[in-house]
Protein backbone atom coordinates (compact mmCIF):
# COMPACT_ATOMS: atom_id res chain seq x y z
CA UNK A 1 0.00 0.00 0.00
CA UNK A 2 0.83 3.64 -0.40
CA UNK A 3 2.79 5.18 2.65
CA UNK A 4 2.28 9.23 3.64
CA UNK A 5 2.89 11.65 0.94
CA UNK A 6 3.33 14.73 0.77
CA UNK A 7 3.44 17.79 -1.76
CA UNK A 8 4.93 19.70 -3.44
CA UNK A 9 8.25 17.86 -2.69
CA UNK A 10 10.08 21.36 -3.43
CA UNK A 11 8.87 24.91 -2.81
CA UNK A 12 10.46 27.88 -3.00
CA UNK A 13 8.58 31.05 -2.27
CA UNK A 14 9.38 34.99 -1.77
CA UNK A 15 9.45 36.69 1.91
CA UNK A 16 6.00 37.45 2.81
CA UNK A 17 3.78 35.35 0.43
CA UNK A 18 1.89 32.36 2.00
CA UNK A 19 2.24 29.07 1.63
CA UNK A 20 0.35 25.82 1.61
CA UNK A 21 2.11 22.30 2.72
CA UNK A 22 0.10 18.87 1.74
CA UNK A 23 0.02 15.89 3.75
CA UNK A 24 -1.83 12.48 2.77
CA UNK A 25 -1.19 10.06 5.40
CA UNK A 26 -1.44 6.47 5.11
CA UNK A 27 -5.37 5.49 4.64
CA UNK A 28 -6.78 4.24 8.14
CA UNK A 29 -4.05 6.31 9.97
CA UNK A 30 -5.64 8.08 13.00
CA UNK A 31 -3.06 10.34 13.72
CA UNK A 32 -0.79 12.71 11.86
CA UNK A 33 1.80 14.92 12.79
CA UNK A 34 3.89 17.89 11.59
CA UNK A 35 7.62 18.58 12.39
CA UNK A 36 9.92 20.66 11.33
CA UNK A 37 13.62 20.08 10.44
CA UNK A 38 15.97 23.23 9.76
CA UNK A 39 19.19 22.48 7.56
CA UNK A 40 21.65 20.98 10.33
CA UNK A 41 19.59 20.88 13.21
CA UNK A 42 17.72 18.29 14.93
CA UNK A 43 13.64 17.73 13.91
CA UNK A 44 11.07 19.60 16.14
CA UNK A 45 7.61 19.36 16.61
CA UNK A 46 4.76 21.44 15.59
CA UNK A 47 1.53 19.64 15.79
CA UNK A 48 -0.36 16.68 16.69
CA UNK A 49 -3.79 15.77 15.04
CA UNK A 50 -6.31 12.78 15.96
CA UNK A 51 -8.77 12.66 13.56
CA UNK A 52 -9.26 16.26 12.80
CA UNK A 53 -9.19 17.58 16.32
CA UNK A 54 -5.62 19.41 17.55
CA UNK A 55 -5.36 18.07 20.55
CA UNK A 56 -1.49 19.40 21.20
CA UNK A 57 -0.64 22.42 18.76
CA UNK A 58 2.27 23.75 21.12
CA UNK A 59 4.94 23.39 18.70
CA UNK A 60 3.29 25.91 16.57
CA UNK A 61 6.04 28.77 16.50
CA UNK A 62 3.92 31.50 15.65
CA UNK A 63 0.57 32.61 14.70
CA UNK A 64 1.33 32.97 10.82
CA UNK A 65 1.76 29.23 11.16
CA UNK A 66 -2.03 27.24 11.14
CA UNK A 67 -2.78 23.74 9.93
CA UNK A 68 -6.08 21.47 9.32
CA UNK A 69 -7.25 18.59 8.87
CA UNK A 70 -10.19 16.62 6.60
CA UNK A 71 -11.90 13.85 8.94
CA UNK A 72 -8.74 11.05 9.12
CA UNK A 73 -6.97 12.31 5.89
CA UNK A 74 -5.85 14.94 4.30
CA UNK A 75 -3.95 17.88 6.26
CA UNK A 76 -2.56 21.07 5.21
CA UNK A 77 0.53 23.23 7.08
CA UNK A 78 -0.20 26.29 6.32
CA UNK A 79 2.30 29.70 6.85
CA UNK A 80 0.88 33.04 5.85
CA UNK A 81 3.71 35.99 5.70
CA UNK A 82 6.46 33.87 5.27
CA UNK A 83 9.93 34.83 6.55
CA UNK A 84 13.89 33.29 5.97
CA UNK A 85 13.78 31.85 9.15
CA UNK A 86 11.01 29.66 7.79
CA UNK A 87 13.07 27.49 5.42
CA UNK A 88 13.12 23.75 6.39
CA UNK A 89 11.86 20.73 5.49
CA UNK A 90 8.68 19.90 6.64
CA UNK A 91 7.62 16.17 7.10
CA UNK A 92 4.58 14.42 8.43
CA UNK A 93 4.04 11.20 9.91
CA UNK A 94 1.14 9.24 10.35
CA UNK A 95 0.15 6.31 12.94
CA UNK A 96 -2.47 4.02 13.59
CA UNK A 97 -5.03 3.68 17.01
CA UNK A 98 -3.28 1.36 19.23
CA UNK A 99 0.46 1.99 17.56
CA UNK A 100 3.35 4.22 18.74
CA UNK A 101 4.93 3.35 15.96
CA UNK A 102 4.82 6.58 13.47
CA UNK A 103 5.88 6.46 9.56
CA UNK A 104 7.11 9.29 7.87
CA UNK A 105 6.28 11.53 4.61
CA UNK A 106 9.21 12.32 2.61
CA UNK A 107 8.88 16.31 3.04
CA UNK A 108 8.30 19.02 1.85
CA UNK A 109 11.35 21.32 1.48
CA UNK A 110 10.78 25.15 1.32
CA UNK A 111 12.94 27.80 0.60
CA UNK A 112 12.02 31.47 1.49
CA UNK A 113 14.13 33.66 -0.29
CA UNK B 1 20.41 20.46 28.24
CA UNK B 2 18.30 19.34 25.97
CA UNK B 3 15.96 16.54 27.01
CA UNK B 4 17.04 14.13 24.57
CA UNK B 5 20.46 13.82 23.71
CA UNK B 6 23.02 11.14 21.83
CA UNK B 7 26.66 10.25 21.75
CA UNK B 8 28.43 10.52 19.37
CA UNK B 9 27.44 12.97 17.25
CA UNK B 10 29.42 12.17 14.50
CA UNK B 11 30.95 8.30 14.12
CA UNK B 12 32.87 6.88 11.48
CA UNK B 13 34.05 3.31 11.16
CA UNK B 14 35.49 0.74 8.69
CA UNK B 15 33.21 -1.64 7.11
CA UNK B 16 32.37 -4.89 9.59
CA UNK B 17 33.03 -3.06 12.83
CA UNK B 18 30.20 -3.25 15.45
CA UNK B 19 28.27 0.13 16.55
CA UNK B 20 26.99 1.76 19.23
CA UNK B 21 24.97 4.91 19.38
CA UNK B 22 23.69 5.94 23.20
CA UNK B 23 20.68 8.33 23.90
CA UNK B 24 19.66 9.59 27.05
CA UNK B 25 16.97 11.20 27.77
CA UNK B 26 15.75 13.53 31.53
CA UNK B 27 11.94 13.33 30.66
CA UNK B 28 8.98 10.49 31.66
CA UNK B 29 8.77 8.48 28.08
CA UNK B 30 5.97 5.85 27.28
CA UNK B 31 8.29 4.83 24.42
CA UNK B 32 11.71 5.28 22.96
CA UNK B 33 12.09 5.36 18.86
CA UNK B 34 14.82 4.79 16.67
CA UNK B 35 15.10 6.24 13.70
CA UNK B 36 16.76 5.99 10.33
CA UNK B 37 17.40 9.31 8.36
CA UNK B 38 18.83 8.40 4.62
CA UNK B 39 21.08 11.01 3.14
CA UNK B 40 18.29 12.04 0.84
CA UNK B 41 16.31 13.10 4.23
CA UNK B 42 13.48 10.53 4.00
CA UNK B 43 13.36 9.03 8.06
CA UNK B 44 12.50 5.12 8.66
CA UNK B 45 11.63 3.77 11.64
CA UNK B 46 14.03 1.42 12.68
CA UNK B 47 12.54 0.66 16.72
CA UNK B 48 9.77 1.21 19.13
CA UNK B 49 10.78 0.00 22.69
CA UNK B 50 9.51 0.89 26.22
CA UNK B 51 11.25 -2.00 27.68
CA UNK B 52 14.17 -4.48 27.24
CA UNK B 53 15.67 -5.10 24.17
CA UNK B 54 14.69 -5.57 20.19
CA UNK B 55 16.79 -7.23 17.64
CA UNK B 56 15.86 -6.72 13.69
CA UNK B 57 18.67 -8.18 11.28
CA UNK B 58 21.97 -6.93 12.48
CA UNK B 59 20.22 -4.24 14.53
CA UNK B 60 19.89 -4.00 18.05
CA UNK B 61 18.03 -1.36 20.46
CA UNK B 62 18.02 -1.80 24.00
CA UNK B 63 16.80 0.77 26.65
CA UNK B 64 17.61 1.32 30.28
CA UNK B 65 14.27 2.87 31.93
CA UNK B 66 15.55 3.15 35.12
CA UNK B 67 18.80 4.69 33.80
CA UNK B 68 16.78 6.44 31.37
CA UNK B 69 19.55 5.29 28.66
CA UNK B 70 18.77 3.73 25.38
CA UNK B 71 21.58 2.03 22.90
CA UNK B 72 21.62 1.11 19.08
CA UNK B 73 24.04 -1.34 17.80
CA UNK B 74 24.54 -2.13 14.34
CA UNK B 75 26.49 -5.09 13.98
CA UNK B 76 28.87 -6.15 10.94
CA UNK B 77 28.27 -2.09 9.70
CA UNK B 78 28.40 -1.92 6.22
CA UNK B 79 28.49 1.53 3.55
CA UNK B 80 24.80 1.25 3.44
CA UNK B 81 23.95 2.03 7.06
CA UNK B 82 25.85 5.11 6.82
CA UNK B 83 22.88 7.95 7.88
CA UNK B 84 21.98 9.61 10.34
CA UNK B 85 20.47 7.90 13.48
CA UNK B 86 17.98 10.01 15.55
CA UNK B 87 16.45 9.14 18.69
CA UNK B 88 13.30 10.62 19.99
CA UNK B 89 11.18 9.77 23.36
CA UNK B 90 7.34 9.93 23.52
CA UNK B 91 5.10 10.77 26.09
CA UNK B 92 1.37 11.22 24.96
CA UNK B 93 0.82 13.16 21.85
CA UNK B 94 4.50 14.45 20.72
CA UNK B 95 8.19 13.11 20.28
CA UNK B 96 11.03 14.42 21.44
CA UNK B 97 14.35 14.09 19.16
CA UNK B 98 18.14 14.02 20.05
CA UNK B 99 20.32 15.90 17.24
CA UNK B 100 20.88 12.81 16.05
CA UNK B 101 24.21 10.59 15.17
CA UNK B 102 26.25 10.74 11.59
CA UNK B 103 27.43 7.56 10.96
CA UNK B 104 29.58 7.02 7.59
CA UNK B 105 30.99 3.50 7.24
CA UNK B 106 33.63 3.06 5.41
CA UNK B 107 34.04 0.31 2.67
Amino acid sequence: GAGVSQSPSNKVTEKGKDVELRCDPISGHTALYWYRQRLGQGLEFLIYFQGNSAPDKSGLPSDRFSAERTGESVSTLTIQRTQQEDSAVYLCASRTRGSGEQYFGPGTRLTVT
Amino acid sequence: KNEVEQSPQNLTAQEGEFITINCSYSVGISALHWLQQHPGGGIVSLFMLSSGKKKHGRLIATINIQEKHSSLHITASHPRDSAVYICAVGGGSRLTFGEGTQLTVNP
